[in-house]
């Protein structure tokens, strides 16, 4: 693994509750991603972040927000969960903006 | 906007046999790159094989290859040897590089081709 752990590896909640996803690298890496992977989609990228405070969406980022306070944390928070946000959630870093994504495990979040 | 796609939800193949993953892109870009992503059960993400476009010699890892046409957009892989532990799903994805030194582009998926390799 490139050094990322993504928390918590499962969750269920209730609609209308907030949740954070949190992913942690150990690479120092500048570049981070949340994606999310769904039954006939692939993944698509939710949104990323270029540095410290630097965030932008990405192609599905309606209902979520990000923080990144550091460099080796990335915080995906969904505001108040829908059951379409039920899905795998995959964090991804890569050390310069041209360079193989390397992904986290994945976190199996199920929206009730 | 880019686009991926991969015919091919579903395929299997006998082990020791070979086989061939189809990908298509759409891009009005010249340079970019293109990469094999493997997800096993496990849910795990690992980078099988990367081509940049600027190369006209196909990328090779191990029993993994690549057959990149850059006219046509196309860029399957081939799999030699198959072995049980290649079974997972296959995504092919997209980068284009990007415009600005430092700078990050996202990283396009294709919806993926599920492979089976039977004993």
């Amino acid at each position: 693994d490139a050094g990322i752990t993504q928390s918590p590896r499962h969750k269920v909640t209730e609609t209308g509750t907030p949740v954070t996803l949190r992913c942690h690298q150990t690479e120092n890496h500048r570049y981070m991603y949340w994606y999310r992977q769904d039954p006939g989609h692939g993944l698509r990228l939710i949104h990323y972040s270029y540095g410290v405070k630097d965030t932008d969406k990405g192609e599905v980022s309606d209902g979520y927000s990000v923080s990144r306070s550091k460099t080796e944390d990335f915080l995906l928070t969904l505001e108040s969960a829908t059951s379409s946000q039920t899905s795998v959630y995959f964090c991804a870093i890569s050390r310069v903006g041209d360079s193989p994504l390397h992904f986290g495990n994945g976190t199996r979040l199920t929206v009730t | 906007a880019q686009t991926v796609t991969q015919s091919q939800p579903e395929m299997s193949v006998q082990e020791a046999e070979t086989v061939t993953l189809s990908c298509t892109y759409d891009t009005s870009e010249s340079n970019y790159y293109l990469f094999w992503y493997k997800q096993p059960p496990s849910r795990q993400m690992i980078l099988v094989i990367r081509q940049e476009a600027y190369k006209q010699q196909n990328a090779t890892e191990n029993r993994f290859s690549v057959n990149f046409q850059k006219a046509a957009k196309s860029f399957s892989l081939k799999i030699s040897d198959s072995q049980l532990g290649d079974t997972a799903m296959y995504f092919c994805a997209f980068m284009k590089p990007s415009l600005l030194q430092g700078g990050s582009e996202k990283l396009v998926f294709g919806k993926g081709t599920k492979l089976t390799v039977n004993p």
